[in-house]
C-alpha cells in the first residue's frame, strides 16, 4: 500500500524556517517523481513544488521562486521542502503527492494527509 | 486568480450526468496532459483522471475525460450522493514551467 506521511509542520514566525518531510512506503520511490502541493483552508489546490526521479529536473511556483527548496533522498524514500522567509500567505496545509511517473509532468497518484503550516507572529 | 478556469459551482440531480469544464491556453491545456482530482470535505485530493482520460484501476467508469484544444472536460454519469465534492484539473504550464491547478468546481447532488 502506498503511503505518504508528512510532518515538520507547525507555527512559525514571519520570516522564518520550517522544513517540511514526507516520508514514503509502499513503493520504489526512486522511481516518480514528488510534489509539494498546498491549499489554504476553504481554498483551492496551489502546485508549490516538483523534482523528477533523479533530481535532475526541479521545479518551482512563482510565489515560493528563491525561498523554498526541494529535495529528495532516494536512499531513505524521503522528500523534503525547506521553506525560507516565510510569510502570512505561506500559512496553508502541505500535500505530498506523488507523480504518475518520473518526470513532473502529467498529475498526482497518491497523497498524504497533509502537514498544517502557520505563519503568524 | 487561477490559470485554468472551471465554473466556480454545478449541480444535478442523482442518476443525471454532469459535465465540468476546464479552459486553458496553448502552454498549458493545449501543450500537455490533463488530470482530474475529487476531494471530499476534510480528506485529501484523490486522481480521477490522468492523461486527459486514463482511469486509475479503481476509479468507476462513471468518470470521464476529454481533451480538445485547450480545454478539458470531466464527464460524471449516474451521479450518486457521494459525489458531492469538489473538483479540480491540473496540468502542467510549459511558459511557467510550473504545475498549475482550476480554481475548482463544486459539485452539488440535488
Amino acid at each position: 500500500e502506498v503511503q505518504l506521511v508528512e510532518s515538520g509542520g507547525g507555527l512559525v514566525e514571519p520570516g522564518r524556517s520550517l522544513r517540511l518531510s514526507c516520508a514514503a512506503s509502499g513503493f520504489t520511490f526512486g522511481d516518480y517523481a514528488m510534489n509539494w502541493v498546498r491549499q489554504v483552508p476553504g481554498k483551492g489546490l496551489e502546485w508549490v513544488s516538483g523534482m523528477s526521479w533523479n533530481s535532475d529536473y526541479v521545479g518551482y511556483a512563482d510565489s515560493v521562486k528563491g525561498r523554498f527548496t526541494i529535495s529528495r533522498d532516494n536512499a531513505k524514500n524521503s522528500l523534503f521542502l525547506q521553506m525560507n522567509s516565510l510569510r502570512a500567505e505561506d500559512a496553508a496545509l502541505y500535500y505530498c503527492a506523488r507523480g504518475t511517473r518520473g518526470v513532473i509532468i502529467g498529475g498526482f497518484d497518491y497523497w498524504g494527509q497533509g502537514i498544517l503550516v502557520t505563519v503568524s507572529s | 486568480q487561477s490559470v485554468l478556469t472551471q465554473p466556480p459551482s454545478v449541480s444535478a440531480a442523482p442518476g443525471q450526468t454532469v459535465t465540468i469544464s476546464c479552459s486553458g491556453s496553448d502552454s498549458n491545456i493545449g501543450d500537455n496532459y490533463v488530470s482530474w482530482y475529487r476531494q471530499l470535505p476534510g480528506t485529501a485530493p484523490e486522481l480521477l483522471i490522468y492523461d486527459n482520460y486514463h482511469r486509475p484501476s479503481e476509479i468507476p467508469d462513471r468518470f470521464s475525460g476529454s481533451k480538445s484544444g485547450t480545454s478539458a472536460t470531466l464527464g460524471i454519469t449516474g451521479l450518486q450522493t457521494g459525489d458531492e465534492a469538489d473538483y479540480y484539473c491540473e496540468t502542467w504550464d510549459t511558459s511557467l514551467s510550473a504545475g498549475v491547478f482550476g480554481g475548482g468546481t463544486k459539485l452539488t447532488v440535488l
